[in-house]
């Protein structure tokens, strides 16, 4: 089955620029989106069709797809961004959804 | 206020039986398709399964494939998902989430808003 591989862990100090990465076969011809998840709360939307940002996520988010990898980056890290993170994406059919293992950001 | 409400959670014994409920509201339910996505204790999120708006089109992952149904009620703005011969590995919180873009044609799609989940556990 496809999978999309996310590094378990990021840490920066504050201000510094996280990167996170996912990669998957099929990144090529699908868009990659990018969850925030802080702990006991539902997850919430921070990046859209691998690169557009929603409503009320703040400008130090950013993402990027190039290849078989997709980025969120967030610029000037601060302390309410620690979370897990997550990347979602389809398989190659577009008919079965997958997320990646989820990226621990630690900022500190 | 966009907002879902899932509902029907509880304890259950390994091959038994349970209905998920998640009431919508604050849009126009019967436009938007819909997914449920898992999380179990202490893990990452689980693509579950996705509908299309008109309940036409249905997609599981292969983990629940065969055990797990999911349906929609445009009419009662509810969308469910009927789990049966469950296991251990289905202990999990569920999250009903709306496909954000209309006529995406499957879970290729962003979630927004999800739901605050409730919990499932598959225990004797």
């Amino acid at each position: 089955s496809y999978e999309l591989t996310q590094p378990p862990s990021v840490s920066v100090s504050p201000g510094q620029t996280a990167r996170i990465t996912c990669s998957g076969d099929a990144l090529p011809k699908k868009y990659a989106y990018w969850y925030q998840q802080k702990s006991g709360q539902a997850p919430v939307l921070v990046i859209y069709e691998d690169s557009k940002r929603p409503s009320g996520i703040p400008e130090r988010f950013s993402g990027s797809s190039s290849g078989t990898m997709a980025t969120l980056t967030i610029s000037g890290a601060q302390v309410e961004d620690e979370a897990d993170y997550y990347c979602y994406s389809t398989d190659s059919s577009g008919n079965h959804g997958v997320f990646g293992g989820g990226t621990k950001l630690t900022v500190l | 206020e966009v907002q879902l409400v899932e509902s029907g959670g509880g304890l259950v014994q390994p091959g038994g039986s349970l209905r998920l409920s998640c009431a919508a509201s604050g849009f126009t339910f019967s436009s938007y398709e819909m997914n449920w996505v898992r999380q179990a204790p202490g893990k990452g999120l689980e693509w579950v399964s996705y509908i299309s708006s008109s309940g036409s089109t249905i997609y599981y992952a292969d983990s629940v494939k065969g055990r797990f149904t999911i349906s929609r009620d445009n009419a009662k703005n509810s969308l469910y998902l009927q789990m049966n011969s469950l296991r251990a590995e289905d202990t999990a919180v569920y999250y009903c989430a709306r496909g954000a873009r209309i006529a995406a044609a499957g879970p290729d799609n962003w979630f927004d808003p999800w739901g605050q989940g409730t919990l499932v556990t598959v225990s004797s």
